[in-house]
């Protein structure tokens, strides 16, 4: 059975900061990985996928990287915002199904001013 | 359209109640998605309509109904309840991808059960 962890569970720094979240995975076996962000209350925004294939994929201040292999993601924020603040999950494509998606527990980011 | 949109935002209900969730999306996705999340956990898959067909159904109990009428509109009927089942409910969308499912999410409907 697929597990995902996410490390650290919460996490905050001062604005302007460049800081990695990590993301383990227990089986390789897996399709492909998305980092989703969500806000309070809210739902889930999609930020980036990584193909199994790939080993990074970046949009704007966010680069997603994947170590298949090992098993493990880590999204890296450059020069973090106020605005980032958020919880922020990692997701796995695997166990033998194209639609299901085994999520970690995510991670807490306050980014303070 | 590139959204997923879902109704109600908000929701209160009795344990007599019967009420309906909807989603929808206009993007030809030809799979859409319940998910159950708990607060500060991650969501927890409900289940999962292929082509208007359910094709997986994660154990849920009974008084959880999903309906897919067509290919753009998915429904959760609700009926008796418990307040452990008050969560956000959220609504997923996908297109393949390198021959994965990639999902969209919707803003979900906070549901709370009295």
């Amino acid at each position: 059975k697929q597990e995902v962890t996410q490390i650290p569970a919460a996490l905050s720094v001062p604005e302007g900061e460049n800081l990695v979240l990590n993301c383990s995975f227990t089986d390789s076996a897996i399709y492909n990985l998305q980092w989703f962000r969500q806000d309070p209350g809210k739902g889930l925004t999609s930020l980036l996928l990584i193909q199994s294939s790939q080993r990074e994929q970046t949009s704007g201040r966010l680069n997603a990287s994947l170590d298949k292999s090992s098993g493990r993601s880590t999204l890296y924020i450059a020069a973090s915002q106020p605005g980032d603040s958020a919880t922020y999950l990692c997701a796995v494509y695997s166990g033998g199904s194209n639609y299901k998606l085994t999520f970690g527990k995510g991670t807490l980011l306050t980014v303070n001013p | 359209d590139t959204e997923v949109t879902q109704t109600p935002k908000h929701l209160v209900m009795g344990m007599t109640n019967k009420k309906s969730l909807k989603c929808e999306q206009h993007m030809g996705h030809r799979a859409m998605y319940w998910y159950k999340q708990k607060a500060k956990k991650p969501p927890e898959l409900m289940f999962v309509y292929s082509y208007e067909k359910l094709s997986i159904n994660e154990s849920v109990p009974s008084r959880f109904s999903p309906e897919c009428p067509n290919s753009s509109l998915l429904n959760l009927h609700l009926h008796a309840l418990q307040p452990e089942d008050s969560a956000l409910y959220l609504c997923a969308s996908s297109q393949r991808t390198s021959g994965v499912e990639t999902q969209y999410f919707g803003p979900g409907t906070r549901l709370l059960v009295l």
